[in-house]
């Protein structure tokens, strides 16, 4: 089975902190992407990678950066926390062999910035 | 661009049957996803149907696809309260990131 995992499930941070969110996959997979999601708003798209080193900003890129020196790891990062960035943040990766790119998520790490 | 829509809402009394509708925009999907979300957790990949398919069974999930206009259905037999969730509808064109729809809450009630 594919395994995603995050870093932390809850995370406590104060405004203008640096905030680093860690994903790990155990499958090889060459997509790994951050999503944030917010009620009423769904899934949205802040970064995305195809390899190591590579990232394309995805949705909404702005308040965020990643970090990709390992395959198997997608770091997410706040360079400074704002309350507006309260959310739950999903990482997911994906496979590009064959003509299936479904993605596999993580449990997600609910983050609060007081 | 791509856009996938999903109503937001959906209650069902436990042992009927549910229904949860997206359309989508891109004909030029290749495979489209529907994804279960549990309380306070990750997506979880139910299903998938490739676009040259109109139908997919797996246990008590049918999966219906009408290419033609652009629609997909999921149902879910015999519903339990197990199935109480987010579902979230998605479609991919290639090697690129899935579009989500904003997925449908169903409720279910015994």
């Amino acid at each position: 089975d594919v395994k995603v995992t995050q870093s932390s499930r809850y995370l406590v941070k104060r405004t203008g902190e640096k905030v680093f969110l860690e994903c790990v996959q155990d499958m090889d997979h060459e997509n790994m992407f951050w999503y944030r999601q917010d009620p009423g708003l769904g899934l949205r798209l802040i970064y995305f990678s195809y390899d190591v080193k590579m990232k394309e900003k995805g949705d909404i890129p702005e308040g965020y950066s990643v970090s990709r020196e390992k395959k198997e790891r997608f770091s997410l990062i706040l360079e400074s926390a704002s309350t507006n960035q309260t959310s739950m943040y999903l990482c997911a990766s994906s496979s590009t062999t064959g003509l299936r790119y479904e993605q596999y998520f993580g449990p997600g790490t609910r983050l609060t910035v007081t | 661009g791509e856009d996938v829509e999903q109503s937001l809402f959906l209650s069902v009394r436990e042992g009927d049957s549910s229904v949860i509708n997206c359309t989508y925009t891109d004909s030029s999907s290749t495979y489209l996803y529907w994804y279960k979300q549990e309380p306070g957790a990750g997506l979880q990949l139910l299903t998938y149907i490739f676009s040259n398919m109109d139908m997919k069974q797996d246990q008590r999930l049918t999966v219906l696809l009408n290419k033609k206009d652009k629609h997909l259905s999921l149902r879910i037999a015999d519903t339990q309260t197990g199935d109480s969730a987010i579902y979230f509808c998605a479609e991919s064109t290639g090697n690129t990131p899935l579009v989500f729809g904003k997925g449908t809450r169903l409720s279910v009630i015994a």
